[in-house]
């Protein structure tokens, strides 16, 4: 099925690094979320975007949602070791309005 | 948010058995969803489970293979059938509550984790 572009594919970074990603997609969409998986769970969401420019922050996590509404990008400041996991954009727009994931990043943080 | 309890969280299964997992939400939602997330990919939407009625699937996914059941607001169920070791996968029940307004996320169950032998 379609999936968004995200990057990096994985990222392996020292304890107290920023750390972004981004997806991006050929379609114009009205919402994005971002998820993040930790192993043997389901994906728990971390921001919600409904909004072209909107900035949206969730503790040391911010996301902004594209002008042109097709991309989208998260930002996590300062990182700890519990923000390992694999994180997932996804997207909504279109007539159909389903739920679009990108490929996800890999997050590994070193102590 | 709802509180989405699957069940088996993980089973190992003979090849040619099918299997069917359980998705039981503590509010009623008005949307259900079922996905796969193969090994180290990504999550791709098998159907839209609609209550009292037909699931909707995705391209790539018949209701032969994977038959779901939508009984009430509350619960669905997705069967894996005739299982091959190519649906070893995550399987994940989601749901969304547009009673809240029109543009809602969704939230996931933890998975099933299915390996078939």
């Amino acid at each position: 099925g379609q999936q968004l572009n995200q990057s990096p594919q994985s990222m392996f970074i020292q304890e107290g690094e920023d750390v972004s990603m981004n997806c991006t997609s050929s379609s114009i969409f009205n919402t994005w979320l971002w998820y993040k998986q930790d192993p043997g769970e389901g994906p728990v969401l971390l921001i919600a975007l409904y909004k072209a420019g909107e900035l949206t922050s969730n503790g040391r996590l911010t996301a902004q949602f594209g002008i042109t509404r097709k991309d989208s990008f998260l930002n996590i400041s300062a990182s700890i070791p519990s923000d390992v996991g694999i994180y997932f954009c996804a997207g909504r727009g279109g007539a159909t309005n389903k739920l679009i994931f990108g490929t996800g990043t890999l997050l590994a943080v070193q102590p | 948010s709802a509180v989405i309890s699957q069940k088996p969280s993980r089973d190992i299964c003979q090849r040619g058995t099918s299997l069917t997992i359980q998705c039981q939400v503590d509010s009623q939602v008005t949307m259900m969803f079922w996905y796969r997330q193969q090994p180290g990919q990504s999550l791709t939407l098998i159907a839209t489970a609609n209550q009292g009625s037909e699931a909707t699937y995705e391209s790539g996914f018949v209701i032969d293979k994977f038959p779901i059941s939508r009984p009430n607001l509350t619960f669905s169920t997705l069967t894996v059938s005739n299982m091959s070791p190519e649906d070893s996968s995550i399987y994940l029940c989601s749901v969304e509550d547009l009673r809240r307004g029109g543009n809602q996320p969704q939230h996931f169950g933890d998975g099933t984790r299915l390996s078939i032998l």
